[in-house]
């Protein structure tokens, strides 16, 4: 199975800052990823597809990018609504996948 | 809109089998693959299997020989069913509509999950 590894595992800023965050698989997979937003006690929310295409609905202040093994997730500037957890994907080869997650605190 | 809906037993003895089953509403089930995911508390995704429409399956190797997940085109409805259950498989179980087209891969709605535990 394809392993997909992220970090920060965790991470605090302030609202405003610019919040990225990595996720590397362990071999190549295209550009086949997607980003997913978790908030507390709720199902995880879809962001980002085939690495960079926002989902609909998905505020301009997040972005995606990376192909092969390297992904980044970027928060171009926090929102208090932006505390979560946020996941990677990989969409390229059976099983599926998911990083280990990165909770994004607010200081 | 679509929704999902998952509904099922909360709480399985070891060794019994969990069975739940997601209801979709607002649309056709017909088409998309549909999932089960699964989260134990306060850890991370793990992706359980799919159902396209038609029948066809695939599940991850790690539960295969434990895993089978049916549709009921008629009822809107599939369903997933896990044998031979242990603590292991405490958690909340999503079910998730997955798109896989040309340039849009992706779990675009989920339902709000169900919280499962395996306690005698």
């Amino acid at each position: 199975a394809i392993q997909m590894t992220q970090s920060p595992s965790s991470l605090s800023a302030s609202v405003g800052d610019r919040v990225t965050i990595t996720c590397r698989a362990s071999q190549g997979i295209r550009n086949d990823l997607g980003w997913y937003q978790q908030k507390p006690g709720k199902a995880p929310e879809l962001l980002i597809y085939v690495a960079s295409t926002l989902q609909s609905g998905v505020p301009s202040r997040f972005s995606g990018s990376g192909s092969g093994t390297d992904f980044t997730l970027t928060i171009s500037s926090l929102q208090p609504e932006d505390f979560a957890t946020y996941y990677c994907l990989q969409d390229y080869d059976y099983p599926l996948t998911f990083g280990g997650g990165t909770k994004v605190e607010i200081k | 809109q679509v929704q999902l809906q998952e509904s099922g037993p909360g709480l399985v003895k070891p060794s019994e089998t969990l069975s739940l089953t997601c209801t979709v509403s607002g649309g056709s089930i017909s088409t998309y693959y549909w999932t089960w995911i699964r989260q134990p508390p306060g850890k991370g995704l793990e992706w359980i299997g799919y159902i396209y429409y038609s029948g066809s399956t695939n599940y991850n190797p790690s539960l295969k020989s434990r895993v089978t997940i049916s549709v009921d085109t008629a009822k809107n409805q599939f369903s997933l069913r896990l044998s031979s259950v242990t603590a292991a498989d405490t958690a909340i179980y999503y079910c998730v509509r997955r798109v896989a087209v040309r340039g849009f891969y992706g779990f675009d709605i989920w339902g709000q999950g169900t919280m499962v535990t395996v306690s005698s």
